[in-house]
C-alpha cells in the first residue's frame, strides 16, 4: 500500500490564481482531512469528509473548497490565492466504525505552497 | 479551543527522561499523540480514550485525567530518535474534529 499521496510537492503561485492539491489514499479509509501547518502554529483543520459525498468545515475553511467523488480521492481547491495561504498542506485519512475519536489519522507527505 | 501543551521546548541528553503535557478547556473523548520531525509528515504514537482504553507505541507511555482534561506523554531513556515535534490533540464527545496544540520541540543530543 502506497498509503496517503499528495501532489505536487512543491509549487508556487501569483496572488489570483488557482491551484487543487490533489489526495489520494488506497486503504479504504472512510474519514479524509485537509490540515495546514504553519510554523509554530500546529495543524488547523480546513475541511473534512466522513465518506464519498458528504464534507464539512473544519476550523479555517475560508479560501479553500473539497470535493469528495470517491472513497479515494479528496481533492483541496484554492481558487484566488493570497499570501496568507502560504503553508504547508496535510492531507489525512483514518477508517471509524463509529467515533472518529479513536482510530489513527494516517498522514500524506505534504505539500508546500508559497504564494507570491 | 486549542490544547496547550507545556513545555514549548526541552533539549534531552540520550538517556534521560522527559513529559510533555496537554491541557484542555473543553470535555474530551480522546487523545492523541503524534511526532514530527523536520520536513516529514506527522507520525502517530498513541491514542488515549475516555475511561482508560490506550493504543499506540510500546516503547512510549502516557497517561490521560479525564477530570482535569489532561494528558501527558512519558518519554524515558530518550534515544537520539526521539528528537523532534510532539502534538497533542484532542476530540471533544460527538466530534469529528482533531484539534491540535501548538507542539513541543524536543531535542536529544549525545
Amino acid at each position: 500500500n502506497a498509503g496517503v499521496t499528495q501532489t505536487p510537492k512543491f509549487r508556487i503561485l501569483k496572488i489570483g490564481q488557482s491551484m487543487t492539491l490533489q489526495c489520494t489514499q488506497d486503504m479504504n479509509h472512510n474519514y479524509m482531512y485537509w490540515y495546514r501547518q504553519d510554523p509554530g502554529m500546529g495543524l488547523k483543520l480546513i475541511y473534512y469528509s466522513v465518506g464519498a459525498g458528504i464534507t464539512d468545515k473544519g476550523e479555517v475553511p475560508n479560501g479553500y473548497n473539497v470535493s469528495r467523488s470517491t472513497t479515494e480521492d479528496f481533492p483541496l481547491r484554492l481558487e484566488l490565492a493570497a499570501p496568507s495561504q502560504t503553508s504547508v498542506y496535510f492531507c489525512a485519512s483514518s477508517y471509524s466504525r463509529g467515533g472518529a475519536g479513536e482510530e489513527t489519522q494516517y498522514f500524506g507527505p505534504g505539500t508546500r505552497l508559497l504564494v507570491l | 479551543q486549542q490544547p496547550v501543551q507545556s513545555p514549548q521546548a526541552v533539549i534531552l541528553r540520550e538517556g534521560e527522561d522527559a513529559v510533555i503535557n496537554c491541557s484542555s478547556s473543553k470535555a474530551l473523548y480522546s487523545v492523541h499523540w503524534y511526532r514530527q520531525k523536520h520536513g516529514e509528515a506527522p507520525v502517530f504514537l498513541m491514542i488515549l480514550l475516555k475511561g482508560g482504553e490506550q493504543k499506540g507505541h510500546e516503547k512510549i507511555s502516557a497517561s490521560f485525567n479525564e477530570k482535569k482534561q489532561q494528558s501527558s506523554l512519558y518519554l524515558t531513556a530518550s534515544q537520539l530518535s526521539y528528537s523532534g515535534t510532539y502534538f497533542c490533540g484532542t476530540y471533544g464527545a460527538g466530534s469529528y474534529q482533531l484539534t491540535f496544540g501548538k507542539g513541543t520541540k524536543l531535542s536529544v543530543i549525545p
